[in-house]
């Protein structure tokens, strides 16, 4: 079945970038997300990007996507300690869109 | 846009009774809603897949009977765990995917509930 990997945890100087990775197994996703949980809290979304780009920016976040690789990242420019959360990548299940299937969270943690 | 409520937010409860979750889509209707489990440091699991008008779609180990959902509209979602046990303690988000560009599934805050 699908399976979506990241690393569990990433520390990082306040000030300083955050690149957050993420592998896939499913090569027909069409979406693929990045969401945000803060502590206590659901998950928000970040950003998605359409599987025939290859970036996609947004104020400070900027996803890059290899699909030859199946290696999508996000990174986040002048992380401040607001920064500080889970971070999940989905990516829709290749039996049908209904579903998402999640990696495990990276927890970003921001020090001054 | 895309505000997905749910209620309660906590819930503390004796084993053995049920309780009723809602999850709302506040500002779109939503096709389909999604019920997930969250254990502490942990993904996502989901649970079941409903949609609007029809049965849900339990994912394989999780019990139908256990946890009831019924989704009566295309703004409300309930679920309700039945016959509650401490096991069944845990982190239950949902989320709910309209239209919007993407098919985004939009996340409630979600609910806490604990079984004593």
């Amino acid at each position: 079945g699908e399976d979506v990997e990241q690393s569990l945890f990433l520390s990082v100087r306040e000030g300083d970038s955050s690149v957050i990775n993420c592998t896939y197994t499913d090569s027909s996703s069409t979406y693929l997300y990045w969401y945000k949980q803060e502590p206590g809290a659901g998950l928000q979304l970040l950003t998605y990007i359409f599987s025939n780009m290859d970036m996609k920016q947004d104020q400070r976040l900027t996803v890059l996507l290899n699909k030859k690789d199946k290696h999508l990242s996000l990174r986040i420019a002048d992380t401040q300690t607001g920064d500080s959360a889970i971070y999940f990548c989905a990516v829709p299940f290749s039996g049908g869109y209904n579903k998402l299937i999640f990696g495990a969270g990276t927890r970003l943690a921001v020090h001054p | 846009g895309a505000v997905v409520s749910q209620h309660p937010s906590w819930v503390i409860c004796k084993s053995g009774t049920s309780v009723k979750i809602e999850c709302r889509s506040l500002d779109f209707q939503a096709t389909t809603m999604f019920w997930y489990r969250q254990f502490p440091k942990q993904s996502l699991m989901l649970m079941a897949t409903s949609n609007e008008g029809s049965k849900a779609t339990y994912e394989q180990g999780v019990e139908k009977d256990k946890f009831l959902i019924n989704h009566a509209s295309l703004t409300l979602s309930t679920l309700t765990v039945t016959s509650a046990h401490p096991e069944d303690s845990s982190f239950y988000i949902c989320s709910a995917r309209g239209l919007a560009p993407g098919e985004t599934q939009y996340f409630g805050p979600g609910t806490r509930l604990l079984v004593l």
